[in-house]
């Protein structure tokens, strides 16, 4: 009974390329994050989304789109697939405001 | 901008120690402040969440405390063993629901 949950675990891509990251939660939350762990283990919000909004960090590139088919997924979609883009990806759920955020198990991924 | 500071960095002590991480944030104006842990090469798990309203928590020989005005958290562990070493995350959550963390502590405990 994953909570947060993400697919592929790892993702080795060509530069160039468009991936997808899957991401769905299971706990009945209404907002869903996208976060991203650099080499250095910094861990930074790169957007937040519920049915009613979509908050993008400013530092992050265009080439990176969620996408909600509905309230339990979040996907991430990168265009041009740079290998400064080679991080770990972490999906994340909470109810609005003042509420617990649970954090899937990551996605590594790695450009080459 | 909200930024959030851990210390130490990094942190290696004996089995059956106390221990206090250290945790602090320049914007005060937080919903809430929550505690991870990070195991290598895994996903981050929820320790402990401390409202804006509270001032600490606790689970089991983990203690949080929160001083909103100072802009400061600490995450007190009893009793240190092995299975304790990991990274310990703090995270301060402000308007937009968005979570910034600091950088993190890694710790090693030592059997």
């Amino acid at each position: 009974d994953t909570a947060v949950s993400q697919t592929p675990k790892y993702l080795v891509t060509q530069m160039g390329n468009d991936k997808s990251i899957k991401c769905e939660q299971n706990l009945g939350h209404d907002t869903m994050y996208w976060y991203k762990q650099d080499s250095k283990k910094f861990l930074k919000i790169m957007f937040s989304y519920n049915n009613k909004e979509l908050i993008i960090n400013e530092t992050v590139p265009n080439r990176f789109s969620p996408k909600s088919p509905d309230k339990a997924h979040l996907n991430l979609h990168i265009n041009s697939l740079e290998l400064g883009d080679s991080a770990v990806y972490f999906c994340a759920s909470s109810r609005q405001g003042e509420a617990e955020a649970f954090f899937g198990q990551g996605t590594r991924l790695t450009v080459v | 901008k909200q930024e959030v500071t851990q210390i130490p960095a990094a942190l290696s002590v004996p089995e059956g120690e106390n221990l206090v991480l250290n945790c602090s944030f320049t914007d005060s104006a937080i919903y809430n402040l929550q505690w991870f842990r990070q195991d290598p090469g895994k996903g981050l798990t929820s320790l402990l969440l401390i409202q804006s309203s509270q001032r600490e928590q606790t689970s089991g020989r983990l203690n949080a405390s929160l001083d909103k005005s100072s802009g400061r958290s600490t995450l007190y562990i009893a009793a240190s063993q092995p299975g304790d070493s990991a990274t310990y995350l703090c995270a301060v959550r402000n308007a937009g629901n968005m979570l910034t963390f600091g950088g993190g502590t890694r710790l090693m405990v030592k059997p």
